[in-house]
């Protein structure tokens, strides 16, 4: 596509269940990050891609949250049993990778809301 | 890991002025990005500069890496301006992108 995209746009949930958030990058980019931004916050990293493979989980903040790619293209951010502070804007970016430039572009975010 | 500052954190302009955002970085960096994030969230990409100058149109970036840190210039601001500007740098021996808390202007009518 010509940009990156994300869906679902909103996402109310309950507390306790689970939710995946998917993630479509700009094609041909094989780096994707994923970052959580809470209301009035700046962007906090969770999670780094190069291709299939997840070199860098550091910032994914407890084991309820984890991720997968396939094919090198769409991922998958996936919290389970939410929780209240869970609630947060939550956003992709991808770039070309390590043999091309680092320049990242953001999709427009899923906006999860835990009640 | 590597810290980033920016300032100042909150900027009121009357429309028409110019302004300069700095971002403090605390170790060396190989690329830094400027984005802007408009009031209805979406990251727009300003520059990717991790050293030297660029302009596109009324705005303007350097980045001095030997010193650690990079300046945006905004001049004859417009209202659409108005938004939080967040620099970013990559941590250090990772991947992980380190973004600043930001500068939110406001530009007045």
């Amino acid at each position: 596509g010509a940009g990156v995209s994300q869906s679902p746009s909103n996402k109310v949930t309950e507390k306790g269940k689970d939710v995946e958030l998917r993630c479509d990058p700009i094609s041909g980019h094989t780096a994707l990050y994923w970052y959580r931004q809470s209301l009035g916050q700046g962007l906090e990293f969770l999670i780094y891609f190069q291709g299939n493979s997840a070199p860098d989980k550091s910032g994914l903040p407890s084991d309820r949250f984890s991720a997968e790619r396939t094919g090198g293209s769409v991922s998958t951010l996936t919290i389970q049993r939410t929780q209240q502070e869970d609630s947060a804007v939550y956003l992709c970016a991808s770039s070309l990778g390590p043999s091309g430039s680092n320049e990242q572009f953001f999709g427009p975010g899923t906006r999860l809301t835990v009640l | 890991g590597i810290q980033v500052e920016q300032s100042p954190p909150d900027l009121i302009l009357q429309e028409g002025a110019n302004s300069t955002l700095r971002c403090n970085f605390s170790d060396s960096v190989n690329n830094l990005q400027w984005f802007h994030q408009n009031p209805w969230g979406q990251l727009i990409n300003l520059f990717y500069i991790p050293s030297g100058t660029k302009q596109n149109g009324r705005l303007s970036a350097t980045t001095v890496a030997t010193e650690r840190y990079s300046l945006l210039y905004i001049s004859s601001s417009q209202t659409t301006d108005s938004g939080v500007y967040f620099c970013a740098v990559p941590n250090t021996g990772g991947f992980k992108t380190i973004f600043g808390a930001g500068t939110r202007l406001f530009v007045k009518a």
